[in-house]
């Protein structure tokens, strides 16, 4: 099946650094991949979507310039959080449908962020 | 009003049982439904997707009915492993294709 690769699993860093988060579609060409973010015992909620070659687009609330993404290939998309902060603490996961597998969505394991 | 609304739960089963999860949703322009099972932080993992026609995949039936925007997921002779978060999903179409998931319901199966 299809792999979606997604690093750092877990970071730690202190308030006001930046943090990136890779996601790799491993065996295919992802057009669009979707950055989502967890807290304790919420659901997904999708921040944005990545468009290869294109501006993300964002979810309502969501802040563009804290949570800078890049999809510069068909094969990685980064999510950058620029100046994070302790509520910026969350689970972020990524996203890929791959052509052909229909509406099936393939995750990456996810990175779980926590700034002090 | 959350758009996908399911029971938190915890439900607490003994092993063997048979246990039946619910979940609504409010947009009826939603096309696709889903349900996912999640381990604690780990990434979502594709559990069934769900038909108005109902299916079943071994021990799991999923049932969906259109006209009550409502989705039902049932697990007969629950095991150990089946101890996990289950997501209720839709997806839509606005600029682009969504997925929106509910915020899970948790199971836990006993010895």
């Amino acid at each position: 099946g299809a792999v979606v690769s997604q690093h750092p699993s877990r970071v730690i860093c202190k308030s006001g650094t930046s943090v990136k988060i890779e996601c790799r579609s491993l065996d295919f060409q992802a057009t669009t991949m979707f950055w989502y973010r967890q807290f304790p015992k919420q659901s997904l909620m999708l921040m944005a979507t990545s468009n290869e070659g294109s501006k993300a687009t964002y979810e309502q609330g969501v802040e563009k310039d804290k949570f800078l993404i890049n999809h510069a290939s068909l094969t990685l998309s980064t999510l950058t959080v620029t100046s994070a902060h302790p509520e910026d603490s969350s689970f972020y996961i990524c996203s890929a449908g791959r052509q052909g597998a229909g509406e099936k969505l393939f995750f990456g394991s996810g990175t779980q962020l926590s700034v002090l | 009003r959350k758009e996908v609304e399911q029971d938190p739960g915890p439900f607490n089963v003994p092993e063997g049982a048979t246990v039946a999860f619910n979940c609504t949703y409010s947009n009826s322009a939603s096309q696709s439904f889903f349900w996912y099972r999640q381990d604690c932080r780990k990434e979502p993992k594709l559990l069934m997707s769900v038909y108005s026609s109902g299916n079943e995949d071994g021990r799991f039936t999923a049932q969906l009915n259109r006209a009550s925007q409502y989705i039902s997921l049932l697990i007969r002779d629950s095991k150990l492993s089946d101890s996990a978060t289950y997501l209720c999903v839709v997806s839509r179409m606005d600029s682009s294709y969504k997925l929106i998931f509910g915020s899970g319901t948790r199971l836990l199966v006993r010895p």
